[in-house]
C-alpha cells in the first residue's frame, strides 16, 4: 500500500520566494497533519485537518504560512514570502480518526527538506 | 513545565542490554500514548501505542503506562545496533487533543 506521499523531497530557494509543499495522505485516512522539525524546536504541529476541515492551526507561525485541503487526497502548505528561519524538514502525516477529537496512530511521509537562502 | 518531557540523551547501552526510555506528560486527561522511532534523516515511524495502565509487549518492545504518575516508558530488550535512533514520545493534549511530541531521546547501542 502506498504511504503518505510528499513532494518535493528537497527544496532550495531564495528568501522572499513562494514555497509550496504538497501531500497525498493514505487512501481512507480522514485526518491530515503538517509538522515542522528543527534541531532547536523538535517536531511541531503546524495544522491539522479532519475530513478536509482545519481543526487546529494554532501552530502556524504567522500569516506567511497557509494550508489548504481541497479534497480528501491532497493538501498543500504554502509559505509566502519565505525567510531563512523557515528552513526545516516539513512532514505530512495522516491517520483514520472517527472524530477530530479521537487520536489514532499517525503515519508520516518522508518529509520535505526546505532550505531558504 | 513542558507538556511532554523526555531526556534528550544520548542514552548509550551495550548490545544485548535493555534500553529504558522515559517520558512524562502534563495533561491528566490524556488517554492514548505513542512511541515513534526516527532514524537520522528519516521520518518518524510508529512502533508502539498504549491506551491503558500497565504493560504492553510487542516483540522486543514493551511500553509501560502509569497514568497516576503521568509517566510512560519504552523498554527495548536485547538491544541491537539497528535500534540506534531517536525515540519520540507523543501524547494528545490541548483543547483539540492534538498530538504533542517530546523532543526525543537519542539511543546509541554499542556493538
Amino acid at each position: 500500500d502506498a504511504g503518505v506521499i510528499q513532494s518535493p523531497r528537497h527544496e532550495v530557494t531564495e528568501m522572499g520566494q513562494e514555497v509550496t509543499l504538497r501531500c497525498k495522505p493514505i487512501s481512507g485516512h480522514n485526518s491530515l497533519f503538517w509538522y515542522r522539525q528543527t534541531m532547536m524546536r523538535g517536531l511541531e504541529l503546524l495544522i491539522y485537518f479532519n475530513n478536509n476541515v482545519p481543526i487546529d492551526d494554532s501552530g502556524m507561525p504567522e500569516d506567511r504560512f497557509s494550508a489548504k485541503m481541497p479534497n480528501a487526497s491532497f493538501s498543500t502548505l504554502k509559505i509566502q514570502p519565505s525567510e531563512p528561519r523557515d528552513s526545516a524538514v516539513y512532514f505530512c502525516a495522516s491517520s483514520f480518526a472517527p472524530s477530530f477529537y479521537s487520536n489514532q496512530p499517525q503515519h508520516f511521509g518522508d518529509g520535505t527538506r526546505l532550505s531558504i537562502l | 513545565q513542558k507538556e511532554v518531557e523526555q531526556n534528550s540523551g544520548p542514552l548509550s547501552v551495550p548490545e544485548g542490554a535493555i534500553a529504558s526510555l522515559n517520558c512524562t506528560y502534563s495533561d491528566r486527561g490524556s488517554q492514548s500514548f505513542f512511541w515513534y522511532r526516527q532514524y537520522s534523516g528519516k521520518s518518524p515511524e510508529l512502533i508502539m501505542s498504549i491506551y491503558s495502565n500497565g504493560d504492553k509487549e510487542d516483540g522486543r518492545f514493551t511500553a509501560q503506562l502509569n497514568k497516576a504518575s503521568q509517566y510512560v516508558s519504552l523498554l527495548i530488550r536485547d538491544s541491537q545496533p539497528s535500534d540506534s535512533a531517536t525515540y519520540l514520545c507523543a501524547v494528545p493534549g490541548g483543547a483539540t487533543n492534538k498530538l504533542i511530541f517530546g523532543t526525543g531521546t537519542l539511543l546509541a547501542v554499542q556493538p
